[in-house]
């Protein structure tokens, strides 16, 4: 079974506070991804890397940063926690489309991060 | 900006009922996907589509894309309560196959 996994299901965290989210995946996979959801504007995509120690902006990237030293692994940062960051994060990851393969992505559960 | 545009946001439909959720792009896709959400929970991927006109279906769910590839619907046969949670579209821009973003989601529920 594919499994994306996301090391914390619920944090608490002060404003100011720097705040790690880790997501492991076990499928060799290329392509990792993080996403923000807020009820009514769906998932928003923070940050993506296609290939160890690459990575690129998404739509929102302001007030995060990310880490991908080794394949299995991308970390979300978040320098230094605001209320407004307050959210479901959600890691995902996916392989390259493929003749025989569809490329979705595999999601984590989320973490819910409140931040106080 | 929200480069996939869902409609319509939340729906409320009786049981049985027929519905069609759509999802239209600013810009050429290369892919189309729709995934399910339940409430607290993960998303599951339902389908995925990639030529301009193809239609796919999963037991009652089918989901199609037009011809110029910016525009898919998916449409819900009969519905039931398993089916209620919160219906995503994402999609896979032309100008970066890496990418992968998302619309805003449609928020079904369906009463018994």
């Amino acid at each position: 079974d594919v499994k994306v996994t996301q090391s914390s299901r619920y944090l608490v965290k002060r404003t100011g506070e720097k705040v790690f989210l880790e997501c492991v995946q076990d499928m060799d996979h290329e392509n990792m991804f993080w996403y923000r959801q807020d009820p009514g504007l769906g998932l928003r995509l923070i940050y993506f890397s296609y290939d160890v120690k690459m990575k690129e902006k998404g739509d929102i990237p302001e007030g995060y940063s990310v880490s991908r030293e080794k394949k299995e692994r991308f970390s979300l940062i978040l320098e230094s926690a605001s209320t407004n960051q307050t959210s479901m994060y959600l890691c995902a990851s996916s392989s390259p489309r493929l003749a025989d393969n569809t490329g979705e992505l595999f999601f984590g559960e989320g973490s819910r991060l409140t931040v106080l | 900006s929200q480069e996939l545009e869902q409609s319509p946001q939340s729906l409320i439909v009786q049981e049985g009922k027929n519905l069609t959720i759509n999802c239209t792009s600013s810009k050429t896709l290369y892919g189309l996907y729709w995934y399910k959400q339940k409430y607290g929970e993960g998303l599951i991927f339902l389908m995925m589509l990639q030529k301009g006109g193809e239609e796919k279906s999963h037991e009652k769910i089918t989901a199609k894309l037009d011809e110029k590839k910016q525009q898919s619907s998916l449409h819900i046969t009969a519905s039931q309560p398993s089916h209620a949670g919160i219906y995503l579209c994402g999609a896979v821009p032309v100008y970066n196959f890496n990418k992968f973003y998302f619309g805003s989601g449609t928020k079904l529920n369906v009463k018994p």
